[in-house]
C-alpha cells in the first residue's frame, strides 16, 4: 500500500488522558500535515513539517499538543489532558514540494468521554 | 468572515443530473484551488488541482476558477450514485497550509 496511514483509526478515552496518534506519509514525501476534522466543518490546519522540522503552528495547538517527525519518517501527535473539545477526527496528510499536493489518510478518530 | 464560504447544502439530485458546487474567498493571496471528495468517515481524496483562472476537466469533473471574482466551482456531469459524499474546496498561498470550505453534503439518488 503505498498510501498515507494512521494508526489507531479510532481512540477513545477519558479526559485527562494522554494519547499518541501516528501517521506514516507516503513514501519520499517530503512534507507532512496535521489536521483537525470536526463533525460538519472541514478540516483545519494544525502544523507542519519539511523533513524533520516543524515549519508552521496554527493556534489551535495548544500547548497540550505537540507533534514531532523524528528522521522525517513517520509522525506522531500527541495530546496531553484530553478534553471533551478534543473530540475530533485527527487527519494527517503527505506532499512532495514542489508541487505540493496533499494527500490524505484515513484519519484517527478521537472521542473523549 | 470565513476566508472560504461554501454552499452548505445539503444537496440532492437524481442520478444523471448535473451537480454545481461552488465556494467564494476573500483572501486574494490564494493562487492554488483544490476539491476533495471525503466519503463518510474515510480521510479527503483529492479530485481536482488547478491554479489559474479557467475551466479543467477530468472526466465527468470540471474544475472552474474565476480569480477576478474569487470564486471557484466544481461541476459533476452525469453525477452516479457513487458520487454521493461530501465534497470539500481547498485553496493555498504560496505557502502550504490548505484552508477548507465547510463541505458541501451530496446525495445522488437512484
Amino acid at each position: 500500500d503505498t498510501g498515507v496511514s494512521q494508526n489507531p483509526r479510532h481512540k477513545i478515552t477519558k479526559r485527562g488522558q494522554n494519547v499518541t496518534f501516528r501517521c506514516d506519509p507516503i513514501s519520499e514525501h517530503n512534507r507532512l500535515y496535521w489536521y483537525r476534522q470536526t463533525l460538519g466543518q472541514g478540516p483545519e490546519f494544525l502544523t507542519y513539517f519539511q523533513n524533520e522540522a516543524q515549519l508552521e503552528k496554527s493556534r489551535l495547538l495548544s500547548d497540550r499538543f505537540s507533534a514531532e517527525r523524528p528522521k522525517g519518517s513517520f509522525s506522531t501527535l500527541e495530546i496531553q489532558r484530553t478534553e471533551q473539545g478534543d473530540s475530533a477526527m485527527y487527519l494527517c496528510a503527505s506532499s512532495f514540494a514542489p508541487p505540493d499536493t496533499q494527500y490524505f489518510g484515513p484519519g484517527t478518530r478521537l472521542t473523549v468521554l | 468572515q470565513k476566508e472560504v464560504e461554501q454552499d452548505p447544502g445539503p444537496l440532492s439530485v437524481p442520478e444523471g443530473a448535473i451537480v454545481s458546487l461552488n465556494c467564494t474567498y476573500s483572501n486574494s493571496a490564494f493562487q492554488y484551488f483544490m476539491w476533495y471528495r471525503q466519503y463518510s468517515r474515510k480521510g479527503p481524496e483529492l479530485l481536482m488541482y488547478t491554479y489559474s483562472s479557467g475551466n479543467k476537466e477530468d472526466g465527468r469533473f470540471t474544475a472552474q476558477v474565476d480569480k477576478s471574482s474569487k470564486y471557484i466551482s466544481l461541476f459533476i456531469r452525469d453525477s452516479q450514485p457513487s458520487d454521493s459524499a461530501t465534497y470539500l474546496c481547498a485553496m493555498v498561498t504560496s505557502g502550504s497550509r490548505l484552508t477548507f470550505g465547510e463541505g458541501t453534503q451530496l446525495t445522488v439518488n437512484p
